[in-house]
């Protein structure tokens, strides 16, 4: 079953603009990833935070995390054409142990 | 290192015949995860080993389906006997951490 469900489902913006993406889950998480894909490739591991974390920061890519909602946004700000893809989060969910539990993902189209 | 290593890249076959798809993990990786891909299911955890022992194969969709890892440098994932439904990107991720190192993919199309 999914334990993450992204939202929106597909996303459309303009270079430059700023892409939020959102993430719900079900069950309590030891952490909480985001992935690309890039279509016809593999997931790409982009950041990783832990549930004792707020907020995270990597390059363009801000997330944030909140156990008490069991939600999660990843944020690309000054979005690039090149950041078109498919973006997943995953739960690292505690009964399963070392598996990740992947959403159906938002796909983002950035034109330019 | 070269990555996750899947093979082969497509694969096309008919109802009924056995398929075997095989990923090679990064070297010194303990994790070995199959994943499958479809649009109407996303992607879906089929098997995972720690140490080339099997530890989770609740996804596992049916009997048909069954992975090995004889070593720590190579698993299988076989069907058999094959069925329409299962055409999908089946997937291979490896890991030492926490974070998964995916394979590019196999597309197969059961006809």
């Amino acid at each position: 079953s999914q334990q993450g469900e992204e939202d929106p489902q597909a996303l459309s913006i303009q270079e430059g603009e700023n892409a939020t993406m959102n993430c719900s889950y079900k069950t309590s998480i030891n952490n909480l990833q985001w992935y690309r894909q890039n279509s016809g490739r593999g997931l790409v591991h982009l950041i990783l935070i832990r549930s004792n974390e707020r907020e995270k920061h990597s390059g363009r890519l801000r997330v944030t995390l909140d156990t008490s909602k069991k939600s999660s946004s990843l944020l690309i700000t000054a979005s690039r054409a090149a950041d078109t893809a498919s973006y997943f989060c995953a739960t690292d969910v505690r009964q399963a142990g070392t598996a990740l539990i992947f959403g159906k993902g938002t796909t983002l189209s950035v034109s330019s | 290192d070269a990555g996750v290593i899947q093979s082969p890249r497509h694969e096309v076959t008919e109802m009924g015949q056995e398929v075997t798809l095989r990923c090679k993990p990064i070297s010194g990786h303990d994790y070995l995860f199959w994943y499958r891909q479809t649009m109407m299911r996303g992607l879906e955890l089929l098997i995972y080993f720690n140490n080339n022992v099997p530890i989770d194969d609740s996804g596992m969709p049916e009997d048909r389906f069954s992975a090995k890892m004889p070593n720590a440098s190579f698993s299988t994932l076989k069907i058999q006997p094959s069925e329409p439904r299962d055409s999908a990107v089946y997937f291979c991720a490896s890991r030492v951490t926490n974070e998964q190192f995916f394979g590019p993919g196999t597309r197969l199309t059961v006809l």
